[in-house]
């Protein structure tokens, strides 16, 4: 079974700071991945999901993700922070083509200071 | 964008008591529906996966007469806590997969609180 680690638990920047975020996966197969967001108090939120393609992908807000298979690794990143981007950072995965549900990391609390 | 909507946002019921928490696909079909469980500070734990037509799927350690999940049509799932606890005291989440592509979309989440 695949599994999804965020190593960060828990990342305070100011604003303006640059922002990568670790995400690594363990799954023999081809991937999709994908990194979700919840603002306080709000529902999960899509930022931006990789299929196939350029590794290099843009989601919404300033934010994008690379992913490098030959380092399972999705991190996510964000050149310049902004106080409201302080929210919980989730990384998930699920085998291409699959049927099955997504794997969540236990993801990343970003606290973005004034 | 596909919107997921959750009925209740938040219920508060005594020890022993069942809940009926609904999860509707309002603008998509989805055969699949899934639902979650999450605690403070704490992922997204996976319950059961919802299937319309056919029994529910349930994750190690969730016990299927506690949680019934009844997939009714193709645009609604029910998960319902019985004999509620203080200890099923959890936001519980659902999220529905559009039946023409492999994205999940997630609803605003329950809160359960049982005293």
């Amino acid at each position: 079974a695949q599994s999804v680690s965020q190593h960060n638990h828990h990342v305070i920047l100011s604003e303006a700071a640059s922002l990568e975020l670790g995400c690594n996966y363990s799954y023999g197969g081809t991937v999709n991945l994908f990194w979700y967001v919840q603002y306080p108090g709000q529902h999960l939120q899509l930022l931006l999901k990789y299929f196939s393609g350029d590794p290099l992908v843009k989601g919404i807000k300033g934010f994008e993700a690379e992913f490098i298979k030959s380092k399972f690794s999705f991190n996510l990143r964000k050149p310049s922070v902004q106080w409201s981007d302080t929210a919980e950072y989730f990384c998930a995965v699920i085998p291409s083509g699959s049927a099955r549900q997504l794997t969540f990391g236990s993801g990343t609390q970003l606290t973005v200071l004034p | 964008g596909a919107v997921v909507s959750q009925h209740p946002s938040r219920v508060i019921c005594k020890s022993g008591t069942s809940v009926k928490i609904e999860c509707r696909s309002l603008d998509f079909q989805a055969t699949t529906m899934f639902w979650y469980r999450q605690f403070p500070k704490q992922s997204l734990m996976l319950m059961a996966t919802s299937n319309e037509g056919s029994k529910a799927t349930y994750e190690q350690g969730v016990e299927k007469d506690k949680f019934l999940i009844n997939h009714a049509s193709l645009t609604l799932s029910t998960l319902t806590v019985t004999s509620a606890h203080p200890e099923d005291s959890s936001f519980y989440i659902c999220s529905a997969r559009e039946d023409t592509g492999n994205e999940q979309f997630f609803g605003p989440g329950t809160r359960l609180t049982v005293l």
